[in-house]
């Protein structure tokens, strides 16, 4: 099973470009990469996922290697209530059909005023 | 609103108790699961469930049961074969197909009297 590396903590000011990097190098050709964020006490939020090409949407970008792997979560303009711990997931697959998310310790990103 | 409630919000066991935790969701997904998270760590699957009246053991199954009777309901029960019950208890949800995404409900706290 493909697991993921992230840094512990990261700091970002506050209106700046959060840069937020994953190592998968274990990665398989049909999995894809995903990002949550939990907020203190709450659910994991979804962010973003992908499978070889970038993608973006209204919460942020996730740039993906050409190799697969690796890739950056790129909030585009940090705010306060981004401050959460972000995982980098790559699915886990239990059997033919069954599959979950294997959830690492990910990084814990502080956003500074 | 559709979604995935999860409740209570914070439950107390006392020792040789078995305590029940719901899942509801409205999302007419096929999939769901539980997840536990210890302090300072990540989320690991107790058990998911691809569709109704079938479920399967994730990592971390002992001491817990759950049962699918229903798409909409996904309950967990703590046993007293539990030692270490002691936790942040997770649900989540997807389609079950490959690529997609799972969304996850607020929690419980389960605390140990």
């Amino acid at each position: 099973d493909a697991k993921t590396t992230q840094p512990t903590s990261m700091d970002c000011a506050e209106g700046r470009a959060a840069n937020l990097p994953c190592n998968h190098s274990t990665i398989s050709g049909n999995e894809y990469v995903y990002w949550y964020r939990q907020i203190h006490s709450q659910g994991p939020q979804y962010i973003i996922h992908g499978l070889k090409n970038n993608e973006t949407n209204e919460m942020a970008s996730l740039i993906i290697t050409e190799d697969r792997k690796s890739s950056t979560l790129i909030l585009p303009h940090a705010t306060l209530r981004d401050t959460a711990v972000y995982y980098c997931i790559v699915r886990v697959q239990y059997s033919d059909s069954g599959y979950a998310l294997n959830f690492g310790k990910g990084t814990s990103l502080l956003v500074t005023p | 609103d559709g979604g995935i409630t999860q409740s209570p919000k914070y439950l107390f066991r006392k020792e040789g108790q078995n305590v029940t935790l719901s899942c509801e969701q409205n999302l007419n997904h096929d999939a769901m699961y539980w997840y536990r998270q210890d302090p300072g760590q990540g989320l690991r699957l107790i058990y998911y469930s691809q569709i109704v009246n079938d479920f399967q053991k994730g990592d971390i199954a002992e001491g817990y049961s759950v049962s699918r009777e229903k798409k909409e309901s996904f309950p967990l029960t703590v046993t007293s074969a539990q030692k270490n019950p002691t936790a942040f208890y997770l649900c989540a949800s997807s389609g079950g197909q490959w690529e997609e995404t799972q969304y996850f409900g607020p929690g419980t706290r389960l605390l140990v009297l």
